[in-house]
């Protein structure tokens, strides 16, 4: 059955970076796009990247837009966020979840259980 | 402020039926898709009408979306007590050219 692991969870200090992975199993994850959505302590759901299946596109909210990377190695089934100069307004649980397209299009079909940031000094 | 607008919340007793509303505007719901994912408290959120009205497998039909314009709804009939959650919806934004989602509806069964 589809997989969806996310690791890279902390506290980190304003200003600092930290590297999320999510790891993928149970379907061909080359084949499929990828998401990241975050979640806000008490707050709702905000989306932040997607990347194409092969890596030829990325898109990202203005939110993090220069600040995060999204990015996967799909010979180990992995896909990654980078997040760069983070801020406390970037504390959330942060989830992977699977594009029903190779793209950017199509719902969320699987997400992952979530990993929690804390941006605190 | 999301892009996506929904009530904060929503409620209903057991068997009645009740919407919850997601406006957006041309260019998001009046050009895209809309889909509507549950949260059940400290779950992941979970897919329950894509492409405005279509309900993946295991979803029941008491479950229905429908869109017109730059306006979505969600209906939920025979409301059940499991029915408590939060319920977001969310559309592709081309002016954007990112994913926008709703501010998400917590629904109570009273």
């Amino acid at each position: 059955q589809v997989q969806l692991v996310e690791s890279g969870r902390g506290v980190v200090q304003p200003g600092r970076s930290l590297r999320l992975s999510c790891a993928a199993s149970g379907f061909t994850f080359s084949t499929y796009g990828m998401h990241w959505v975050r979640q806000a302590p008490g707050k709702g759901l905000e989306w932040v990247a997607v990347i194409w299946n092969d890596g030829s596109s990325e898109y990202y909210a203005d939110s993090v837009k220069g600040r995060f990377t999204i990015s996967r190695d799909n010979s180990k089934n992995t896909l990654y966020l980078q997040m760069n100069s983070l801020r406390a307004e970037d504390t959330a649980v942060y989830y992977c979840a699977r594009a029903y397209t190779a793209s950017h299009t199509g719902h969320f079909d699987y997400w992952g259980q979530g990993t929690l940031v804390t941006v605190s000094s | 402020q999301s892009v996506l607008t929904q009530p904060p919340s929503a409620s209903g007793t057991p068997g009645q039926r009740v919407a919850i509303s997601c406006s957006g505007s041309s260019s998001n719901i009046g050009n895209n898709y809309v889909y509507w994912y549950r949260q059940l408290p400290g779950t992941a959120p979970k897919l329950l009408i894509y492409r405005n009205n279509q309900r993946p497998s295991g979803v029941p039909d008491r479950f229905s979306g429908s869109k017109s314009g730059t306006s979505a709804s969600l209906a939920i009939s025979g409301l059940r007590s499991e029915d408590e959650a939060d319920y977001y919806c969310a559309a592709w934004d081309d002016s954007l050219s990112g994913w926008v989602f709703g501010g998400g509806t917590k629904l109570t069964v009273l």
